[in-house]
């Protein structure tokens, strides 16, 4: 099915260690989006790519590095993760604003000890 | 901080209209409401979203008040699997969307 494919879908990591999680949309979407969301919360927005080519930070970027590979791929980079990155972390992808809304993938479930 | 209010959680009987009310009283000219649901630990789910008319698709309806500081959300008829997380938020620009906590909306037998 079309839509935002992430990975991995779970990750356990130690103090220091570093990853990259992974994004893809099949939509021909524009910008592209990585949200974290802590238990009981709402989603923060980390980073966004408005189009190919940029990058903006969010909410909240500490501790975080972004890449848009290129108009499907946009990943997100932990470079030392810290026991406080430990969310869920959402990519979604969206066309213009107010064209639609967005589409998220199913999450990828990180615990940093 | 969240630009919209939510009620945190409501009931509604399987089979009857849910009715999720959601204030944006700062709303600006060209912003759009948008409604997600998120359910379980899933993605955010899309649903609908309005400038200024009422909207309507197959999963829902979307009411505006005409000053446009306030809208519901209309799911028909319930089943269990509309329970779920609700989001209103407001949306127009890229960084300026914001997620707060939302209606938890239990949908009972």
């Amino acid at each position: 099915n079309a839509g935002v494919t992430q990975t991995p879908k779970f990750q356990v990591l130690k103090t220091g260690q570093s990853m990259t999680l992974q994004c893809a949309q099949d939509m021909n979407h524009n910008s592209m989006y990585w949200y974290r969301q802590d238990p009981g919360m709402g989603l923060r927005l980390i980073y966004y790519s408005a189009s190919e080519g940029t990058t903006d930070k969010g909410e909240v970027p500490n501790g975080y590095n972004v890449s848009r590979l290129n108009k499907r791929e946009f990943s997100l980079r932990l470079e030392s993760a810290a026991p406080s990155q430990t969310s869920v972390y959402f990519c979604a992808s969206s066309e213009l604003v107010g064209k639609g809304g967005y589409t998220f993938g199913s999450g990828t479930r990180l615990t940093v000890v | 901080d969240a630009k919209t209010t939510q009620p945190t959680s409501m009931d509604c009987a399987e089979g009857r209209a849910a009715n999720l009310p959601c204030n944006h009283s700062t709303i600006s000219g060209n912003e759009y409401v948008y409604w997600y649901r998120q359910i379980h630990s899933q993605g955010p789910q899309y649903i609908i979203h309005g400038l200024k008319n009422n909207e309507t698709n197959e999963m829902a309806s979307l009411i505006i008040t005409e000053d446009r500081k306030s809208s519901t959300l209309i799911l028909p008829h319930a089943t269990l699997r509309d329970t779920a997380v609700y989001y209103c938020i407001e949306e127009t620009s890229y960084d300026k969307v914001i997620f707060g906590p939302g209606t938890s909306l239990s949908v009972i037998p």
